[in-house]
């Protein structure tokens, strides 16, 4: 079946521009995650998502960045007023329950002049 | 809070022999415990976890791991590696539903790089 799709697969912005990077998880997967992977900073958490409960947003780098889930599938993660260390490949992962395997989509490689 | 070392960011060997790649965790409370595999250019797939159980854990590929926790160890080995098996290995560790969700914690990764 389908897996985890992100787009777009690359973006390049211009600092202080807005980008909005989508996710679509795998059908019927309730668990919704966002990672960054970056050179200076490894693979972190950004923030999670678990059906209608209120998202953990614990790993949110700034009040720049935000991500919401529209009707439990697609999620947007928004980066506001770009910065160049904001530069990383963006990840996103769903997984059927908060126990379960997290199926990761290829990422999309954002890129800050 | 957690987290994961991988004390090997590069591991070279030939074809045909064994590897092991290390990762050491600390967490306060019980953990699951994951090795991903991503191959250039694209995203990370799972090799095996470590849920509860049996501590020797057999994933794809023929790679399996062991989790000690006196030790709070979950080495990643293969008997016999292949040029296809070069790629960037991450080791990564959750609190699972004690956390709050399964939120992955991540080593820096180790680039196995197989040679003939």
């Amino acid at each position: 079946g389908a897996g985890v799709s992100q787009s777009p697969s690359n973006k390049v912005t211009e600092k202080g521009k807005d980008v909005e990077l989508r996710c679509d998880p795998i059908s019927g997967h309730t668990a919704l995650y966002w990672y960054r992977q970056s050179l200076g900073q490894g693979l972190e958490f950004l923030i999670y998502f678990q059906g209608n409960s209120a998202p953990d947003k614990s790993g949110l780098p700034s009040d720049r960045f935000s991500a919401e889930r529209t009707g439990g599938s697609v999620s947007t993660l928004t980066i506001q007023r770009t910065q160049q260390e904001d530069s990383a490949v963006y990840l996103c992962a769903s997984s059927s329950r908060i126990e379960d395997t997290q199926y990761f989509g290829p990422g999309t490689r954002l890129t800050v002049l | 809070a957690q987290s994961v070392t991988q004390l090997d960011s590069q591991v070279p060997v030939f074809e045909e022999a064994p590897v092991e790649l290390r990762c050491n965790y600390s967490s306060s409370v019980s953990v699951y415990l994951f090795w991903y595999v991503q191959y250039p250019n694209q995203g990370l797939q799972l090799l095996l976890k470590y849920l509860s159980g049996s501590t020797l854990v057999k994933g794809i590929n023929g790679f399996e791991a062991e989790f000690n926790k006196s030790q709070t160890s979950f080495h990643l080995r293969k008997p016999s590696v292949h040029i296809s098996d070069t790629a960037e290995y991450f080791c990564a560790v959750s609190e699972g539903l004690t956390g709050g969700g399964n939120k992955l914690t991540f080593g820096t990764g180790t680039q196995l790089k197989v040679e003939l």
